[in-house]
């Protein structure tokens, strides 16, 4: 079984430019989740799609980050315009069901580390 | 606010040595506590635990929770030098989400 699919795996950008960052989730996986992970701190969700429809983007700073997920497979997160704090791992999972489910285990991608300058 | 605390931060041990990584949360909807082991980039995932008391086993690594005291360890027993690591652990909810604690670093020394 393949496994979450992440590009780029590195980037760096100055502040204020804009970045994408793009997910494959494992087949058949409908829900998707984008985290950040800032070096020292547990990953942070910034938002969850359950198919093509968003669950939770309580913690994305929409002024900045915006994510899709189109056809309900891979997604985008985009960061425009930059800033220093950004720099951090952005880290894509996906999870066979939509949870209500008893605690649904979550499969990472390898990350893309970003480095805003 | 819901959180997942991890201790110690960091540890450093020696090879043989038994470990015991601590992780209590506070959290609303509670579903399941989750350990993962985040070597380079990825975390990979290690153990789901729904039900107190009921020890999951894989090798040397265990695992338990006390849903009662709001908490979950992990112990590594014989550690060995690719056992050094940053082991996270979340919380999961009734919607799939995870909050993660800040993870404990431990290295294994030789």
């Amino acid at each position: 079984e393949a496994g979450v699919a992440q590009s780029p795996r590195y980037k760096i950008i100055e502040k204020r430019q804009s970045v994408a960052f793009w997910c494959n989730p494992i087949s058949g996986h409908a829900t998707l989740y984008w985290y950040q992970q800032i070096l020292g701190q547990g990953p942070k969700l910034l938002i969850q799609f359950q198919n093509n429809g968003v669950v939770d983007d309580s913690q994305l700073p929409k002024d900045r980050f915006s994510a899709e997920r189109l056809k309900g497979v891979d997604s985008t997160l985009k960061i425009q315009p930059a800033k220093l704090e950004d720099s951090a791992v952005y880290l894509c999972a996906s999870s066979l069901r939509y949870s209500g489910v008893l605690g649904e285990t979550q499969y990472f991608g390898p990350g893309t580390r970003l480095l805003v300058l | 606010e819901d959180k997942v605390v991890q201790s110690p931060l960091s540890l450093v041990v020696h090879e043989g040595d038994t470990v015991t990584l601590n992780c209590s949360y506070e959290v609303t909807n509670f579903r399941s506590l989750l350990w993962y082991k985040q070597e380079k980039k990825a975390p990979t995932f290690l153990f789901m635990l729904t039900s107190s008391g009921i020890e999951k086993k894989s090798g040397r690594l265990s695992s338990i929770l006390d849903k009662k005291e709001l908490f979950s360890i992990l112990n590594i027993t014989a550690t060995q030098t690719g056992d050094s690591a940053v082991y996270l652990c979340a919380s999961g909810s009734n919607t799939g989400k995870l909050i993660f604690g800040q993870g404990t670093t431990l290295q294994v020394k030789p």
